[in-house]
């Protein structure tokens, strides 16, 4: 069964839009991580950021914040001012304790960001 | 320093060849991993080495054989490879902090395979 799922497969946006990827977890573990990982067209997998489920709090790292909430088991992320080196698959990925911390990632949403 | 490096970059080989994949990682981590990621799919666990010692086999054919000579490098020789197994091949590495915690990876820029 997918854990992880992310729903928009291609998102296209002129550039200086607000981009919001979705990503909903499943998984009955107390103690689990969420991860953002950013695929550009070169093929490296760039980590973004790293949540654990205890701590709940919203982050904002420049123009990139992510939204957390356990009651709808949502990890979303949210670019502002989008720009064309955006463009890039972003994968959502679920470590949990009784997978032995495996990553878990989703399917991935690609997105294109036009002048 | 999150830098983790992959060579070949592009790697083309017949069935019958026998090649190898290098990872290298100066950070001192202790935990490295080989992934398969197919053109439009996430990346697929297939090796994970713990302190130099192989800790996970997702039941990957033996065409595909890791080595960890050191806490470095990570090596990922093929054999008898076939045509479906061509894609991007990443490697990862993470600190390794403890039992119970999970590490952050840092992926490599991947080997692109072609099998023909």
């Amino acid at each position: 069964a997918q854990k992880v799922t992310q729903a928009q497969t291609e998102i296209s946006v002129v550039e200086k839009e607000d981009v919001t990827l979705d990503c909903v977890y499943e998984t009955r573990d107390t103690t689990y991580y969420l991860f953002w990982y950013k695929q550009p067209p070169s093929g490296e997998l760039v980590f973004l950021i790293r949540r654990n489920s205890f701590d709940e709090q919203n982050e904002i790292s420049g123009r990139y914040s992510w939204n957390f909430q356990k009651s709808t088991s949502s990890f979303n992320f949210t670019i502002t001012a989008s720009q064309v080196v955006d463009s890039a698959v972003y994968f959502c990925a679920l470590s949990e304790a009784n997978s032995g911390y495996a990553l878990n990632f989703g399917k991935g949403t690609s997105l294109l960001v036009t002048p | 320093d999150t830098e983790v490096t992959q060579t070949p970059k592009h790697l083309v080989m017949g069935m019958t060849n026998k090649k190898s994949l290098k990872c290298e990682q100066h950070m001192g981590h202790r935990a490295m991993y080989w992934y398969k990621q197919k053109a439009k799919k996430p990346p697929e666990l297939m090796f994970v080495y713990s302190y130099e010692k192989l800790s996970i086999n997702e039941s990957v054919p033996s065409r595909f054989s890791p080595e960890c000579p050191n806490s470095s490098l990570l090596n990922l020789h093929l054999h008898a490879l076939q045509p479906e197994d061509s894609a991007l091949y990443l490697c990862a590495s993470s600190p390794k902090v403890g039992e119970g915690v999970p590490d952050t990876q840092y992926f490599g820029p991947g080997t692109r395979l072609t099998v023909l």
